[in-house]
């Protein structure tokens, strides 16, 4: 099973600033890898997939990039929505697809 | 556009089986190359993945939990299933349904569309 693991744990952040959210695979998952946010209650919204591609509607702010073993998601100008919680996913190796950790974006 | 809905027992007593559908709503459950899945998330926690069937029936189960889960879907209703057997509490959870896409077929897939999930707790 491949354990992904996201780093921080948590990062505060002031609004209008740039987010930096690292996810690192224990083997390498080529490019299978999503990024997705969830708020508080809510379901888990997908953001990313393929590690760079944005899901329909997701705002230009969002990118990912990386592959192998190292992913990066950076959210360039941070607005009031988009603090939450943050999951990488890789599905290149299953099953099971496994799941980070989280990386919690907060308010500064 | 296309929803999912979990339904189901909130409390589960222990030892007994787990029992969940999920109602697609907004188009067919057969359309397009998806496939369905359950994941779950424990309070304050990260998320899990069951396992998914594809509308042919086709399964895939986390080896973790393959010998207690039996996913089903029934095409006709428009709704997919998840039974997990002899819970403990720690099967407590949301338990959210899930439809899987990809664009290459030898991988898995990732989520692109969640129901909005069900607490359910394992307590006698």
């Amino acid at each position: 099973e491949i354990v992904m693991m996201q780093s921080p744990a948590t990062l505060s952040v002031s609004p209008g600033e740039r987010a930096t959210l690292s996810c690192r695979a224990s083997q390498s998952v080529s490019s299978n890898l999503a990024w997705y946010q969830q708020k508080p209650g809510q379901a888990p919204r997908l953001l990313i997939y393929g590690a760079s591609t944005r899901a329909t509607g997701i705002p230009a702010r969002f990118s990912g990039s990386g592959s192998g073993t190292e992913f990066t998601l950076t959210i360039s100008s941070l607005q009031s929505e988009d603090f939450a919680v943050y999951y990488c996913q890789q599905y290149n190796n299953w099953p099971p697809v496994t799941f980070g950790g989280g990386t919690k974006v907060e308010i500064k | 556009q296309v929803q999912l809905q979990e339904s189901g027992p909130g409390l589960v007593k222990p030892s007994q089986t787990l029992s969940l559908t999920c109602t697609v709503s907004g188009g067919s459950i057969s359309s397009g190359s998806y496939y369905w899945s359950w994941i779950r998330q424990p309070a304050g926690k990260g998320l899990e993945w069951i396992g998914r069937i594809y509308t042919s029936g086709s399964t895939n189960y986390n080896p973790s939990l393959k010998s207690r889960v039996t996913i089903s879907v029934d095409t006709s209703k428009n709704q997919f299933s998840l039974k997990l057997s002899s819970v403990t509490a720690a099967d407590t959870a949301v338990y959210y349904c899930a439809r899987g896409d990809y664009y290459d077929p030898t991988t898995l897939g990732y989520f692109d569309l969640w129901g909005r999930g069900t607490l359910v707790t394992v307590s006698s």
